[in-house]
């Protein structure tokens, strides 16, 4: 079955220690996209690709980056987690984003499941 | 930007009951989606339904856009609906999240 990847599912890292989640998809998707969730809240967007273009928002922090080395593959990293990055991170494909016209369902992974200690 | 506000924020029922769930949002959009989070935290795609009605199985949605509302229903409710319901609009390049209604099931 098509779907959205994410590994690991649990990640435990230390205060400071740079950390890296990843994300693959076979639906041949061009848009990718990361977004945080803390506990009891909605999912807040970090950036997405469309293809290779990538698209930050303006109130994602530095210590995030992301990169997408081909279609299927897109990794968020984390420079230096601190105690409030803990948090679900979750990755999200669509065919079409929204500056192509095509106004496309959002499918999501299972989440990572971020601590830092 | 656009706002997003769902009601109610908690919903308990006894399984076999049926349930409306509503999302208002600020300004036109063109993008609207509903999403289950289950308690595993995998979110599902429900609908994608920017206008009009649309159905599957025990639930069906519409959307009012020109009124700035939408509604979930679902009928017949099941422990296996639990968790919670988020409705996301599309802002030009991005979809917002509303605040989502956590949903309780009991047998």
């Amino acid at each position: 079955d098509a779907m959205v990847i994410q590994n690991p599912r649990y990640q435990v890292t230390q205060f400071g220690k740079p950390v890296t989640l990843s994300c693959s998809q076979t639906l041949n998707h061009n848009v990718m996209y990361w977004y945080q969730q803390k506990s009891s809240q909605a999912p807040k967007l970090l950036f997405h690709y469309y293809d290779k273009d990538f698209n930050n928002e303006a109130d994602t922090p530095d210590n995030f980056q992301s990169r997408r080395p081909n279609t299927s593959f897109c990794f968020l990293d984390i420079r230096s987690p601190g105690l409030g990055d803990a948090a679900m991170y979750l990755c999200a494909t669509s065919r079409g984003g929204f500056g192509s016209g095509i106004q496309e369902t959002q499918y999501f992974g299972p989440g990572t499941r971020l601590l830092v200690l | 930007g656009i706002q997003v506000e769902q009601s109610p924020p908690d919903l308990i029922l006894q399984e076999g009951a049926n349930s409306t769930l509503r999302c208002n949002f600020s300004d036109s959009v063109n993008n609207l989606q509903w999403f289950h989070q289950n308690p595993w935290g995998q979110l599902i795609n429900l609908f994608y339904i920017p206008s009009g009605t649309k159905q599957n199985g025990r639930l069906s949605a519409t959307t009012v856009a020109t009124e700035r509302y939408s509604l979930l229903y679902i009928s017949s409710s099941q422990t296996t609906d639990s968790g919670v319901y988020f409705c996301a609009v599309g802002d030009t390049d991005k979809l917002i999240f509303g605040t989502g209604t956590r949903l309780q099931v009991f047998p």
